[in-house]
């Protein structure tokens, strides 16, 4: 089974209006985090926000925020108004294990999800 | 800021060859990888290492070698280069310790095989 599975290989998005982009993951370990990369054509991997699995709080960095929902096993991204800037591939990947040790480090990726915003 | 530079961002190469791909960072960072990324595929992580002279594998170490002789420089080997090896390589970097750190990655090297 896929550990992380990123459903949407493609989205449109008008450009102002909000998105979300969808992210489940699958972990026995209690201890686990998620992130959220953005790539855009360039090629470039950017960091755009991380919630750990003990994290009470949905994290927030600027426009963007993760909707997550423990009990479902999902860490949506939402990208609210939206720019033109933000056309780009979307990766969420996971962390698991304890916070320390050479395989806690590791991460593990979805496919991607190409978001396309329409002016 | 980190910097993560990857010695190209555009290589060709031919099959049976020795290719180097080379990964430089400036942040002291204990962690560092190598990830391939595929259409369609995501990045799948190849080795890493977690400190000099060590290294880890990934979910696909084969025909693929690396080498970490000083904590600033990691370097990934295809030891006889195929076709199938054709594809974007990223490097990454993290700090040891609190492994709730993002990784930080360089540009990317497009590596062709003919």
């Amino acid at each position: 089974a896929q550990k992380i599975t990123q459903t949407q290989p493609g989205m449109f998005v008008q450009e102002k209006e909000a998105v979300t982009l969808d992210c489940t993951y699958d972990t026995s370990d209690q201890s686990y985090g998620l992130f959220w990369y953005k790539q855009p054509s360039s090629g470039e991997m950017i960091f755009l926000i991380y919630q750990g699995s003990y994290d009470e709080q949905n994290a927030t960095e600027g426009r963007y925020s993760l909707n997550f929902q423990k009990a479902r096993k999902s860490a949506n991204l939402v990208i609210s108004a939206s720019q033109l800037g933000d056309s780009a591939m979307y990766f969420c990947a996971m962390r698991e294990g304890p916070y320390s040790g050479a395989g806690s480090y590791q991460l593990t990726f979805g496919k991607g999800t190409k978001l396309s915003v329409i002016p | 800021d980190v910097k993560v530079t990857q010695s190209s961002r555009y290589l060709v190469k031919r099959t049976g060859e020795k290719v180097f791909l080379e990964c430089v960072q400036d942040m002291d960072h204990e962690n560092m990888f190598w990830y391939r990324q595929d259409p369609g595929l995501g990045l799948r992580l190849i080795y890493f290492s977690y400190d000099v002279k060590m290294k880890e594998k990934g979910d696909i170490p084969e025909g693929y070698s690396v080498s970490r002789e000083k904590k600033e420089r990691f370097s990934l080997i295809l030891e006889s280069a195929s076709t199938n090896q054709t594809s974007m390589y990223l490097c990454a970097t993290s700090p040891g310790g609190d492994s709730n750190q993002p990784q930080h990655f360089g540009d990317g090297t497009r590596l062709s095989i003919l």
